[in-house]
């Protein structure tokens, strides 16, 4: 089993609409969860971290957190095709655990 | 969010020779900075985690003679590619990790631009 499961893509979103990305993990004890998003060619970008149980909102991005079910979730409303990219879930346990990515298309 | 910046951002060197990448934290100290290498289509690769002050610590299967990874200050580490030969030519990405702050963005990392190597 992966330590970081993400949906398998590619998710693609008509303009406008929100997307929704998901992602499990298998540590218990990983206090830190972060959301990147990498343009094809570039590096990864920080978008959200989230470290409680709960949501987390930042512009048209919310992370949201389940501990209990090991679950922590995107969502980005109004999506626009510049949110085109791969998005990355990790969790920290000495050094960032990264998920394989969910790629993202949003078409106008 | 923090800046951290990389130097040069492209080189292309030939077989055999050194090549030595900066990653410098802009507006931040950096006791922790990471390495990392991409190949195309695939998922970041965690080389090595770097220490002000201290040795590297390399993930297994990296060359530590080969990616040679020095520290010497809170806002720079630098990578250098011994003898490169075309295999390594790859993505590399550097990170740094914030330690300080408010409780909202304790540990985050911050990636650089990265620098693309192409070894002839």
């Amino acid at each position: 089993q992966k330590e970081v499961e993400q949906n398998s893509g590619p998710l693609s979103v008509p303009e406008g609409a929100i997307a929704s990305l998901n992602c499990t993990y298998s540590d218990r004890v990983s206090q830190s969860f972060f959301w990147y998003r990498q343009y094809s060619g570039k590096s990864p970008e920080l978008i959200m971290s989230i470290y409680s149980n709960g949501d987390k909102e930042d512009g048209r991005f919310t992370a949201q957190l389940n501990k209990a079910s090991q679950y922590v979730s995107l969502l980005i409303r109004d999506s626009q095709p510049s949110d085109s990219a791969t998005y990355l879930c990790a969790f920290l346990r000495g050094k960032l655990i990264f998920g394989q990515g969910t790629e993202l298309s949003v078409k106008p | 969010g923090a800046v951290v910046s990389q130097h040069p951002s492209r080189v292309i060197c030939k077989s055999g020779t050194s090549v030595k990448i900066e990653c410098r934290s802009l507006d931040f100290q950096a006791t922790t900075m990471f390495w990392y290498r991409q190949f195309p289509k695939q998922s970041l690769m965690l080389m090595a985690t770097s220490n002000e002050g201290s040795k590297a610590t390399y993930e297994q299967g990296v060359e530590k003679d080969k990616f040679l990874i020095n520290h010497a200050s809170l806002t720079l580490s630098t990578l250098t590619v011994t003898s490169a030969h075309p295999e390594d030519s790859s993505f590399y990405i550097c990170s740094a990790r914030w330690t300080g702050g408010v409780e909202s963005s304790y540990n985050e990392q911050f990636f650089g631009p990265g620098t693309r190597l192409t070894v002839l």
